[in-house]
């Protein structure tokens, strides 16, 4: 059965170092998503991506964070430069439509220190 | 800003029982509601979902209410598994809008042999 990948399973670093996660996603999926969970809160959107462009960012999602399909199977979410609150879980997520449910990848847990 | 709340933040239940886990959501827009079920070391894996143009969707064990006047969902599983011991994630969204779900906290259900 296709999932959603994501790499590294635990990333730590220094506040102030730039991270960047990736995703793999389901590979006949059009829409690539990234959401965030702080330790004993809910999941939050950050962003989505289709057709190489965000079609939708949330408050979050400032300039300190980017987006991109470097490649036909690689999704990244890059942290320009990481602050303590950033540390969370971050989901990957992709769908087939707009509209159609999203496979969840297992999360990339970053901590900064 | 707590648009979709699930106040429980845990739930036991003896195997072969019913669970019944609570959502409440204060958007009036909304107008499709999801749970997703989320195990350790996984990401969130979507199980049923409901638009509001219905008060009730079933799948198997699993059985979603909605109660538009009232804003108010619930997810019954009956009966109970022990693989059913995860986190419950209530999650909706405007089908007019963007379709990204607003996540609530979630209720972690433990089922107990």
């Amino acid at each position: 059965e296709p999932e959603v990948t994501q790499t590294p399973s635990h990333q730590v670093t220094q506040m102030g170092q730039e991270v960047i996660l990736r995703c793999v996603p389901i590979s006949n999926h059009l829409y690539f998503y990234w959401y965030r969970q702080i330790l004993g809160q809910k999941v939050e959107f950050l962003v989505s991506f289709y057709n190489n462009e965000i079609s939708e960012k949330s408050e979050i999602f400032d300039d300190q964070f980017s987006v991109e399909r470097p490649d036909g199977s690689n999704f990244t979410l890059k942290i320009r430069s990481t602050k303590l609150e950033d540390s969370a879980m971050y989901f990957c997520a992709s769908s087939v439509t707009r509209q159609t449910e999203q496979f969840f990848g297992p999360g990339t847990r970053l901590t900064v220190l | 800003d707590q648009q979709v709340k699930q106040n429980s933040p845990s739930l036991s239940v003896q195997e072969g029982r019913i669970s019944i886990l609570n959502c409440d959501y204060t958007n009036s827009m909304f107008d499709y509601f999801l749970w997703y079920k989320k195990y350790p070391a996984e990401g969130p894996t979507f199980l049923i979902s409901i638009s509001s143009i219905k008060d009730k969707n079933e799948d198997g064990r699993f059985t979603v209410f909605l109660n538009k006047s009232a804003k108010h969902l619930s997810l019954h599983i009956v009966p109970s598994q022990p693989g059913d011991s995860a986190v419950y994630f209530c999650a909706a969204g405007q089908s007019g809008g963007s379709y990204i779900p607003t996540f609530g906290r979630g209720t972690s259900l433990i089922v107990h042999p």
